[in-house]
């Protein structure tokens, strides 16, 4: 079974600084790959995705992912946080099947 | 609005009651996926469905937990003789189609005295 590894589970950031989230996957196959953004008291929201192409994805509100297939990797990169990036992170898969394979989520706090 | 709707948002319910939730996908999806949340951790799938079939129902946890989508639209998850291990966050995603992005609604919170 696949398996997403969120490495980093709380993270404390002050403004400005640069961000970068770890998540490491355990399917070796073609995967489509997704980072969701869960605002306080908000539902998941889509910050971008990868299914094939350019292995660097540029999402919403200036945030990029890099896909390194070698690495199993689909880290998340932000190069200044702002106070409202304040949220929870998720990284997710999903291979052959339809579902998706969430990773444990980062809760980021940026100290304005 | 066009986001898929859940209710109710809250359900508190004793040990041994049945609940049933329910989930409005965005017009015109064709995939819907449960997922069942538990307090500090992601999203874990439940089951699938594409139009009214129920495609997948490998991550239901028991036979307790039952889900439908008659018309292919709304889809309820029902829970018998609830315990208080069923206590979490259920979200329910749609999509246009297999393997696009899902879209999420706010979940249910449900808590088993």
């Amino acid at each position: 079974a696949q398996s997403v590894s969120q490495h980093n589970h709380h993270v404390i950031l002050s403004e400005a600084a640069s961000l970068e989230l770890g998540c490491n996957y355990s399917y070796g196959g073609t995967v489509n790959l997704f980072w969701y953004v869960q605002y306080p008291g908000q539902h998941l929201q889509l910050l971008l995705k990868y299914f094939s192409g350019d292995p660097l994805v540029k999402g919403i509100k200036g945030f990029e992912a890099e896909f390194i297939k070698s690495k199993f990797s689909f880290n998340l990169r932000k190069p200044s946080v702002q106070w409202s990036d304040t949220a929870e992170y998720f990284c997710a898969v999903n291979n052959a099947g339809n579902m998706l394979t969430f990773g444990g989520g980062t809760r980021l706090m940026v100290k304005p | 609005g066009a986001g898929v709707s859940q209710s109710p948002r809250y359900k508190v319910a004793k040990r041994g009651q049945d609940v049933a939730l329910r989930c409005d996908p965005i017009s015109g999806h064709v995939s819907l996926f449960w997922y069942q949340q538990a307090l500090g951790q992601g999203p874990e799938f439940l089951t699938y469905f594409q139009n009214e079939a129920q495609l997948d129902k490998s991550g239901l946890p028991s036979d307790r937990f039952f889900a439908e989508r008659p018309e292919g639209s709304v889809s309820t998850l029902k829970i018998q003789r609830t315990q208080q291990e069923d206590s979490a966050v259920y979200l329910c995603a749609s999509s246009l189609a297999v393997r696009e992005a899902q879209h999420f609604g706010d979940g249910t919170r449900l808590s088993i005295l």
